[in-house]
């Protein structure tokens, strides 16, 4: 059973560009959670999904920022008009319940 | 509570020592924790959990104490290796708080 996977790996992007951060969750769950990790800091929660539906985006910016798990296919974190402010590293996690599973994460750097 | 963009603190231990990483949490009603250990450049990695009902668990070299009174979790890690230096944070799955974490530094 794979991991929780997350790609790329590392994204650069240019001030004003688009950012699509994806993730497949391991077999089996049916819930993703994003969050996104400073330098030096801890994990602050962004958005929980299951399939088709937003259950919680309380840690979302109210701009340009938007998640989605869709029927198929892996769950996607969208930042449009990045600025250099979203550098950082972004995890997936994925559970059956309780327990969260996390990905590797990808580390955007926004120029 | 919530997490908040502090500099981690930092322990640095002899190998072979035992360390003691501690948190501490403000809702009395938290009812489950879990102790994540992440190492540079990697996603966090489950060590252990506890429910609210118990004061104490164990895994392979690792405790982690529950005081419900205080509001206090810390975890303990038995004759300390290399290759457990990392950040460790405690965390509240089900409210999605994550500590900020401790810088634990291991000295060959």
């Amino acid at each position: 059973n794979a991991g929780v996977m997350q790609n790329p790996r590392h994204l650069v992007r240019r001030r004003g560009q688009e950012a699509r951060l994806r993730c497949s969750p391991m077999k089996g769950h049916s819930h993703v959670y994003w969050y996104r990790q400073l330098p030096e800091e801890g994990l602050k929660f962004m958005v929980y999904l299951q399939k088709e539906n937003i259950i919680d985006e309380s840690g979302m910016p109210k701009e340009r920022f938007s998640a989605e798990f869709p029927k198929e296919g892996p769950s996607i974190l969208r930042i449009q008009q990045v600025v250099r402010g979203d550098s950082a590293a972004y995890f997936c996690a994925s559970s059956p319940t309780n327990e969260q599973f996390f990905g590797p994460g990808t580390r955007l750097t926004v120029l | 509570g919530e997490s908040v963009g502090l500099h981690l603190p930092t322990l640095s231990v002899q190998e072979g020592d035992n360390s003691i990483i501690n948190c501490a949490y403000s809702n009395s009603a938290s009812d489950y924790f879990i102790w994540y250990k992440q190492e540079s450049g990697k996603g966090p990695q489950f060590i252990i959990d506890i429910r609210s009902n118990m004061d104490k668990r164990q895994g392979q070299r690792v405790t982690v104490l529950l005081n419900k009174t205080v509001k206090h979790l810390s975890l303990q890690i038995a004759a300390t290796q290399p290759g457990d230096s990392a950040v460790y944070f405690c965390a509240e799955p089900l409210k999605f708080y994550f500590g900020s974490g401790t810088k634990l530094n291991v000295k060959p």
